[in-house]
């Protein structure tokens, strides 16, 4: 079964300190993984895209890696300031299939001064 | 470039009243996406047009449920009669290379239906 599964499902930590988002895959074939940040009241906005062969992708202060053999997929945050106030949430492409979108249900972070 | 536009930005109704939903694209892009958001099932994907037409609306829940894209650069989302389960927020989103690509969502739409 093609899922998608976000961990934690809550995050709160102080401005400045770095976090780390997890997502797990089941869904095959693989075609891309995304990460998107949605602040509140707002549509997600788009972080980095990641195909089969890339490993790292980073924009800013975001950080995002991926497995490809063992279906995982991290989001490192440095530095945090309090706009990384959002959630995050991780969307898998599979290669094939009519429907082939799959979404996490996303982290809730929260940074406080 | 304004981004995806969506109206209205919230709209309550009545169960049983037709609820209508529009989207203008980024200008250029040629794929457009409904999406449903609720806290319980996070964003599901509702509905995925290319170049005008409806390539998988699979994610529709019901007959009650319709979209259309009549140009490039509109789409409506109808719900008739709707339902208080339909409360959700509803966003559109476009892209230039298709759904496996950058997607960029409008601000949504939040659907109240008492």
């Amino acid at each position: 079964k093609n899922q998608v599964e976000q961990s934690p499902q809550s995050l709160i930590i102080l401005e400045g300190k770095n976090c780390t988002l997890q997502c797990n895959y089941t869904v095959s074939p693989f075609s891309n993984l995304r990460w998107y940040k949605q602040d509140t009241g707002r549509g997600p906005v788009s972080l980095t895209i990641m195909t089969f062969s890339e490993n790292t992708k980073s924009n800013g202060r975001y950080t995002a890696t991926l497995d490809a053999d063992t279906k995982q997929s991290s989001l490192h945050i440095t530095a945090s300031q309090l706009s990384d106030s959002a959630s995050y949430i991780c969307v898998v492409s599979v290669a094939t299939g009519a429907n082939n979108l799959f979404f996490g249900t996303g982290t809730r972070l929260t940074v406080i001064p | 470039d304004a981004g995806v536009i969506q109206s209205p930005r919230h709209e309550v109704t009545e169960m049983g009243q037709e609820v209508t939903l529009r989207c203008k694209p980024i200008s250029g892009h040629n794929s457009l996406f409904w999406y449903r958001q609720t806290m319980m099932r996070g964003l599901e994907l509702l509905i995925y047009f290319n170049n005008n037409v409806p390539i998988d609306d699979s994610g529709m829940p019901e007959d009650r449920f319709s979209a259309k894209m009549p140009n490039a650069s509109f789409s409506t989302l109808k719900i008739q009669p709707s339902e208080p389960r339909d409360s959700a927020v509803y966003f559109c989103a476009s892209s230039s290379l298709g759904r496996s690509y950058e997607q960029y969502f409008g601000p949504g739409t939040r659907l109240t239906v008492t």
